[in-house]
């Protein structure tokens, strides 16, 4: 069965610096999302993403924020000066249509 | 804004039937979803249900719409250690999905 999948599982990055969390949706998908779960909390929408660009964003999706599609498979998350604050796990989800597909996750840190 | 609730905890007893319920706001949402979060792991999409349903049946799994007062439930047949897990209710607005805080499933022997 077709799948989301997201690396790495888990990055630990210092306060300031550029992470790139990498996701592959599902194959014949045309819509893929962001979404972020702060430990203890909601999962919150960041961003959704159709025709290679930006569909939606919410108030968290910020300048230090971007998101790209580089070649036809992957799907990529930037956050360019991270901090303390964006400690969570980050999904990324894919649909067709009706059905959004989660991935399992990665786990940043900001230590 | 839209706003998704539902109850953090419920204990069932092995076998018996699990009943998880949701309200939600957006009267313009037209599909509202049920995922599983296993501990660690990702959102497991269960179900969903169309807004112009009244209910859909998926095996041991059981969801109930009441439009008119914005109340979604899941439930769960002669539940199984498992079905242990939290259980997100989520509503479609505005092609993003709109979270509830889960509801944490706890089996009792």
């Amino acid at each position: 069965e077709p799948e989301v999948t997201q690396t790495p599982s888990h990055q630990v990055t210092q306060m300031g610096q550029e992470v790139i969390l990498r996701c592959v949706p599902i194959s014949n998908h045309l819509y893929f999302y962001w979404y972020r779960q702060i430990l203890g909390q909601k999962v919150e929408f960041l961003v959704s993403f159709y025709n290679n660009e930006i569909s939606e964003k919410s108030e968290i999706f910020d300048d230090q924020f971007s998101v790209e599609r580089p070649d036809g498979s992957n799907f990529t998350l930037k956050i360019r000066s991270t901090k303390l604050e964006d400690s969570a796990m980050y999904f990324c989800a894919s649909t067709s249509e009706y059905e959004q597909y989660f991935g399992p996750g990665t786990r940043l840190t900001v230590t | 804004g839209e706003d998704v609730e539902q109850s953090l905890f419920l204990s069932v007893r092995e076998g018996d039937s699990s009943v998880i319920n949701c309200t939600y706001t957006d009267s313009s949402s037209t599909y509202l979803y049920w995922y599983k979060q296993e501990p660690g792991a990702g959102l497991q999409l269960l179900t969903y249900i169309f807004s112009n349903m009244d209910m859909k049946q998926d095996q041991r799994l059981t969801v109930l719409l009441n439009k008119k007062d914005k109340h979604l439930s899941l439930r769960i047949a002669d539940t199984q250690t498992g079905d242990s897990a939290i259980y997100f209710c989520a509503e479609n607005s505005n092609y993003q999905l709109i979270w509830g805080a889960g509801t944490k499933l706890i089996i009792k022997p």
